[in-house]
């Protein structure tokens, strides 16, 4: 399978613990997203990654929320002190850089829930 | 901040009826509008990446059209089928930073 892949699939952690999730994109998609998204609402953008270069950073995101893309392939999203708010739905999704018109490819996602 | 908004919020059709969704985006520093469908429990998928002015794009029975002057696209699905029923996501891209801002979708349910 050559798609976007995540890990976990779901993650149930007590308030108070880090958590950290995988995104491991399409080999050769120079571009990376990491998205939110909660029940009813579409998902909340919250860091782009061009190679290993950190682009842009949701203001939304607080200074609990890191991620890194080290070596410009997979990315890694964690979250310090977690709270019941950070319950959510997270999606990877990878784009070449071939230009604007470009479709983005999702991975499955990685569920959390906060206890 | 970037507003991307989407209606209906969601929209119950049976079988063979045509049904449309709005999306509508800033009008400034337009790069890309994007449309993707999201099934339960699967991943969202790309529908069209839309870049000029009164572009039409189709596939199958959707259809997609983008004014980028007022800052709209409109989504159309002839002849609708269960399979159809999914969440339809709007994403703008803005041109000085190339990521990507989702509306909130259009849970679309089509009875069979």
């Amino acid at each position: 399978d050559t798609g976007v892949s995540q890990d976990p699939r779901h993650k149930i952690t007590k308030r108070g613990q880090n958590v950290t999730f995988r995104c491991d994109p399409i080999s050769e998609h120079n571009r990376l997203y990491w998205y939110r998204q909660t029940l009813g609402q579409g998902p909340e953008f919250l860091t782009y990654f061009q190679n290993e270069a950190q682009l842009e950073k949701s203001r939304l995101l607080s200074d609990r929320f890191s991620a890194e893309r080290p070596k410009g392939s997979f990315s890694t999203l964690e979250i310090q002190r977690t709270e019941q708010g950070d319950s959510a739905m997270y999606l990877c999704a990878s784009r070449p850089d071939q230009g604007y018109n470009t479709e983005a490819f999702f991975g499955q996602g990685t569920r959390l829930t906060v206890v | 901040i970037l507003n991307v908004e989407q209606s209906p919020q969601s929209l119950h059709v049976q079988e063979g009826d045509s049904t449309n969704f709005t999306c509508s985006f800033p009008s400034s520093n337009f790069y890309a509008l994007h449309w993707y469908r999201w099934e339960t429990a699967k991943s969202p998928e790309a529908l069209f990446v839309m870049t000029l002015n009164g572009d039409e794009k189709k596939k199958g029975r959707i259809s997609a059209t983008l004014n980028t002057k007022e800052g709209y696209s409109y989504l159309y699905i002839k002849g609708s089928q269960p399979e159809d029923s999914a969440t339809y996501l709007c994403a703008f891209e803005d041109y000085n930073n190339n990521d990507m801002r989702f509306g909130a979708g259009t849970r679309l349910t089509v009875k069979p």
